[in-house]
């Protein structure tokens, strides 16, 4: 079946620091990639996504990239802050797959000044 | 600020009572959604109505009864829980049609603790 794996957490960073954290993917067609975010005590918020391959998505500093040859779609931030700090998932749907978000176990970012 | 609403933010019952979880959304969405996620846990898909009518239900025990009464409520009706459903519940909404089309919008969620 469809999969998201996301590397293990926490990952504690100091403030300005380069943030990469991993996202690969098996699906059976071609799906769309989500990075969600969440915040303690909230709900998830959409942060990027991108419905292809060689698609770039981006917001608030944050990037990835689907890339189809190695199934990938990495978060990346060039200079992260205290307030970067939450839980980030990774989640695909398939095209055609209905409204089924299938999501990655989540990857927990702490910022430190 | 979040444009889904939901209704109470905490919510303590015993194994006997019965409450409802309500969540809102004037975005003109016709799909609506139920996840339930555990602590440290991603969110798991519960039910999704499309178009005021049940169109997902992922095996979910009856003792969780989902309503749409119209396209902008939603309601996750709870009756003899169990401890382990103690969780925090996230009601979504999103246009329909695929949803890389149409991001989900998520609700801050209800915390459901069962005694």
């Amino acid at each position: 079946g469809d999969s998201v794996t996301q590397m293990e957490g926490p990952v504690t960073l100091s403030e300005e620091a380069f943030l990469t954290i991993n996202c690969t993917y098996t699906a059976t067609g071609y799906p769309s990639l989500f990075w969600y975010v969440q915040y303690p005590g909230e709900g998830l918020q959409l942060l990027l996504k991108a419905t292809k391959a060689d698609d770039k998505g981006s917001n608030k500093g944050f990037e990835a990239t689907y890339r189809k040859e190695t199934t990938s779609f990495h978060l990346e931030k060039g200079s992260v802050q205290v307030s970067d700090s939450a839980v980030y998932f990774c989640a695909l749907i398939l095209t055609g797959g209905g409204n089924k978000l299938t999501f990655g176990t989540g990857t927990q970012l702490k910022v430190e000044l | 600020d979040t444009e889904v609403t939901q209704t109470p933010k905490h919510l303590v019952m015993g194994m006997t009572n019965k409450k409802s979880l309500k969540c809102e959304q004037h975005m003109g969405h016709r799909a609506m959604y139920w996840y339930k996620q555990k602590a440290k846990k991603p969110p798991e898909l519960m039910f999704v109505y499309s178009y005021e009518k049940l169109s997902i239900n992922e095996s979910v025990p009856s003792r969780f009864s989902p309503e749409c009464p119209n396209s902008s409520l939603l309601n996750l009706h709870l009756h003899a829980l169990q401890p382990e459903d103690s969780a925090l519940y996230l009601c979504a909404s999103s246009q329909l049609g695929n949803t890389y089309n149409s991001p989900l919008h998520f609700g801050n969620g209800t915390r459901l603790t069962v005694t």
